[in-house]
């Protein structure tokens, strides 16, 4: 049974460009919620998608912007990439009904910004 | 503002030993207190987790001790391995989950 899957696991852009990081929910989870985790300190909430749709939202500004497909596999997606986007990202779902507890975390995409 | 501020930032402790690690939060609204383990490389997973009307939970030897009145809890590991050498995370669920800045325990063999 496979866990929370996201790729790419490295990635490195420049300033100004848009990236796109894709999770695949562990089987039987519907819901995903995107963190973002600098370095030597815990995640940070970025937004939540269920149903197809944004759920609740942390304090990044619009340029994160996400999607989820109906099978529930999602992606974030960051314009004008800045320095301070350099971070490990990390996709984490959950099953139906228990979308506050985000049981189960994916490795994370390692982003960095020259 | 940091939502839920962990403390100390680095821990180094002896094989068999008990490790503990601590939390304060202010906002009484939060209702769900997990902990994660971290290993370099991996997403953070699931340790333990409780509600507040619950002063403590136990599983194996990871004990949260949980004081609402104190609006703080703490995670212990008793008799701790080598192979407990990670980051750990607390949380508070509140509107979204708010995480701690981490604590990085040794266990000395």
């Amino acid at each position: 049974d496979a866990g929370v899957t996201q790729s790419p696991t490295h990635l490195i852009k420049t300033r100004g460009q848009q990236v796109t990081l894709r999770c695949s929910p562990k089987s039987g989870h519907d819901t995903v919620s995107w963190y973002q985790q600098a370095l030597g300190q815990g995640p940070q909430f970025i937004f939540q998608y269920y149903e197809e749709e944004e759920r609740q939202r942390g304090n990044f500004p619009d340029r994160f912007s996400g999607h989820q497909y109906p099978n529930y596999s999602s992606e974030l997606n960051v314009n004008a990439l800045l320095l301070g986007d350099s971070a490990l990202y990390l996709c984490a779902s959950s099953p139906r009904g228990q979308g506050w507890q985000p049981q189960h975390f994916g490795d994370g995409t390692r982003l960095s910004i020259l | 503002q940091q939502q839920v501020k962990q403390s100390p930032q680095s821990l180094i402790v002896q094989k068999g030993g008990i490790s503990i690690i601590n939390c304060a939060y202010e906002n009484t609204a939060f209702d769900y207190f997990p902990w994660y383990q971290q290993f370099p490389g991996k997403g953070p997973a699931l340790l333990i987790a409780i509600r507040p009307d619950v002063s403590e939970k136990k599983e194996g030897r990871f004990t949260i001790s949980f004081n609402k009145s104190a609006k703080q809890f703490s995670l212990h590991i008793m008799d701790s391995q080598p192979g407990d050498s990670a980051t750990y995370f607390c949380a508070a669920r509140g509107n979204q989950f708010y995480f701690g800045t981490g604590t990085s325990l040794t266990v000395i063999p």
